[in-house]
Order: C-alpha cells, then structure tokens, then sequence
C-alpha cells in the first residue's frame, strides 16, 4: 500500500451502533488530519495530531472520539451519530503541520447514519 | 476568520481550451500559503499547485498556473491545453503561516467537453 488508504470506504450505521474510521499513512509523515465533507459545504477540520498528540479539536460534538496510537495510524470512533453526521470523512496527513507542508488524502469513508 | 470563496460552482471548458476558476478570501494575515486542490470522482483528493503568500511571482506547474493578487486577496486557478482527465472538483484553500487549520472554499465542479 501506498499513500493514505482509509478503511471502510462505505459505511451505513444507525444511531445507536458503535463504528469505528480508520486511517494509514505510509508516507513516514509526522501529521494526522480529520476532514468532514458534506456536500455542497467546504471541508471542515475536524482534528489534527502532530507527533501522536492532539493539537486542534475545532468544536467537534463528542459522538465523534479520535485516536491516534501512532504517526502511520488514525481512528476516528463514531456513536450515537444523528443523520445530519452522514457525510464523506477524509483523512490527511502531513510533515509538520505549518505552512506549505503539502497533505496528502486518503480516499475518504463514505458515512451514512440512518 | 478566514474565508474561502469560490463563487462558481460548475465550470465547463472544450478540450484542449484555457480555463479559469477563481478564488477569494479574507484575510488579515500578511504570511500565507494558498493551495489549490484537484478531487476526481474517485474521490482521492491531490494537490495541484501553491503558492506562498511572501512571493510575488505566480506559481506554475506545467499546464496549471496561479494569478496571485495580494492586495485583491485573490488567487485564481488557470488550466491551459484542457485534457478530459482535468475533469473534477476543485478546491481553493489557504493556510495562515505556522498554522494547523487549513480552510477550504466550497468547490467548483469543473466539466472537460470532447
């Protein structure tokens, strides 16, 4: 595998399931990115971790619980979701996090909450 | 806050013809980067061009190029020698310099005619 996969690519869960995003890197980055994208509406950020920690959580309801157990690996853990969460969720990754370090995207999980 | 607008929302070009698609944003910063993003269907999303805000000259890679306007706050995205597979969204975005929050303007969905 190379660049940025995530897994699965198509995901339908009701509201009360339990599911869980994952995202690889095999880019040797140092930089992990959540994006929602809803359509019509430009990506939301949703987190960032640099080196493993946590450094930007933009007001995101707590249904959405990330996880990041190392530089390559990034889990976005999903419960009790609303219908207005469906949406497709990106994952990027960077070196470093500031100015124009590029990031690269995964393919993106397509979420549908019923 | 900053902002990203991109007021088309659907471009068409003839094969082989020049393109343009615009962006603004607002913005009190004076050290910057700006981005443009190409997604195809596939949903993986690249990075087609960017251009930092301290340079005057225009970025350029091969077909596409930039005409960045400081002082209008604009950075409009021109596609020369069209090809069918430039069909796709595309997404302005700027990043303030030391900065993990990368916004992005909403899209333009660019169609490529034969």
């Amino acid at each position: 595998e190379t660049g940025v996969t995530q897994t699965p690519r198509h995901l339908v869960m009701g509201m009360t399931n339990k599911k869980s995003l994952k995202c690889e890197q095999h880019l040797g980055h140092n930089a992990m990115y959540w994006y929602k994208q809803s359509a019509k509406k430009p990506l939301e950020l949703m987190f960032v971790y640099s080196l493993e920690e946590r450094v930007e959580n933009n007001s995101v309801p707590s249904r959405f619980s990330p996880e990041c157990p190392n530089s390559s690996h990034l889990f976005l853990h999903l419960h009790t979701l609303q219908p207005e969460d469906s949406a497709l969720y990106l994952c990027a990754s960077s070196y470093g996090t500031s100015g124009s370090n590029e990031q690269f995207f995964g393919p993106g999980t397509r979420l549908t909450v019923l | 806050a900053q902002t990203v607008t991109q007021s088309q929302p659907e471009m068409s070009v003839q094969e082989a013809e020049t393109v343009t698609l615009s962006c603004t944003y607002d913005t009190s910063e004076s050290d910057y980067y700006l981005f443009w993003y190409k997604q195809p269907p596939s949903r993986q999303m690249i990075l087609v061009i960017r251009q930092e805000a301290y340079k005057q000259q225009n970025a350029t890679e091969n077909r596409f190029s930039v005409n960045f306007q400081k002082a209008a706050k604009s950075f409009s995205l021109k596609i020369s020698d069209s090809q069918l597979g430039d069909a796709a969204m595309y997404f302005c975005a700027y990043r303030r310099a030391n900065n993990n929050d990368m916004r992005f303007g909403a899209g333009t969905r660019l169609t490529v005619k034969p």
